[in-house]
């Protein structure tokens, strides 16, 4: 059973700090995803890796940075938090297949950050 | 642009009725189409994953079908239960963005006992 496991459910954080999202999958999976989710908006990719110390921007990545050093850990980091990056923030894994663009993509709980 | 549309965005049923769920995408070059559900506050959970060559997919209650030449796919869930009463997303990965999904905004299902 594939298993994507985020840090924190529910983060508070002062405008200002620096953010560290953890997630972790235990399937040995190659491709990681960062994405935030917010009412109208809905799913938003901030960044996406698809090997260890390989990334890729997403369609949002401004204000995130992403560390990926080990290929089981990904990283999201809020350089300095912003009131505007409060919302929803998910990870998810999938399998690289070649030819087939990647399979079943698996989500993490979320963590729900707040910035005061 | 390559999107992906789910209409309506919300919908009500009583218990016990079938129903199903639409999905369009604006490209028919994908690799596979996912459906998740969302429950409020929580993650997705995978429920059916299409890959391109195939026309449907089955899981208990639950089963997608894709069409790409008409670019929609379906998912029709069987004697709802107030169980099923959640936010129900499709995922597509379009050849041109391997790897990377693109979801469409949902459909908020409430199945009233």
């Amino acid at each position: 059973d594939v298993k994507v496991t985020q840090s924190s459910r529910y983060l508070v954080k002062r405008t200002g700090e620096k953010v560290f999202l953890e997630c972790v999958q235990d399937m040995d999976h190659e491709n990681m995803f960062w994405y935030r989710q917010d009412p109208g908006l809905g799913l938003r990719l901030i960044y996406f890796s698809y090997d260890v110390k390989m990334k890729e921007k997403g369609d949002i990545p401004e204000g995130y940075s992403v560390s990926r050093e080990k290929k089981e850990r990904f990283s999201l980091i809020l350089e300095s938090a912003s009131t505007n990056q409060t919302s929803m923030y998910l990870c998810a894994s999938s399998l690289y297949s070649l030819g087939r663009g990647g399979t079943e993509a698996f989500f993490g709980q979320g963590t729900r950050l707040t910035v005061v | 642009k390559q999107e992906v549309t789910q209409i309506p965005a919300a919908l009500s049923v009583p218990e016990g009725e079938n129903l199903v769920l639409n999905c369009s995408f604006t490209d028919s070059a994908i690799y596979n189409l996912q459906w998740f559900r969302q429950d409020p506050g929580k993650g997705l959970t995978s429920l059916l994953l299409i890959q391109s060559s195939q026309r449907e997919q089955t899981s208990g209650r639950l089963n997608a079908s894709l069409d790409k030449s008409s670019g929609r796919s379906t998912l029709y869930i069987a004697a709802s239960q107030p169980g099923d009463s959640a936010t129900y997303l499709c995922a597509v990965i379009y050849l041109t963005n391997a790897g990377k999904s693109t979801f469409g905004d949902g459909t908020t299902l409430t199945v009233k006992p």
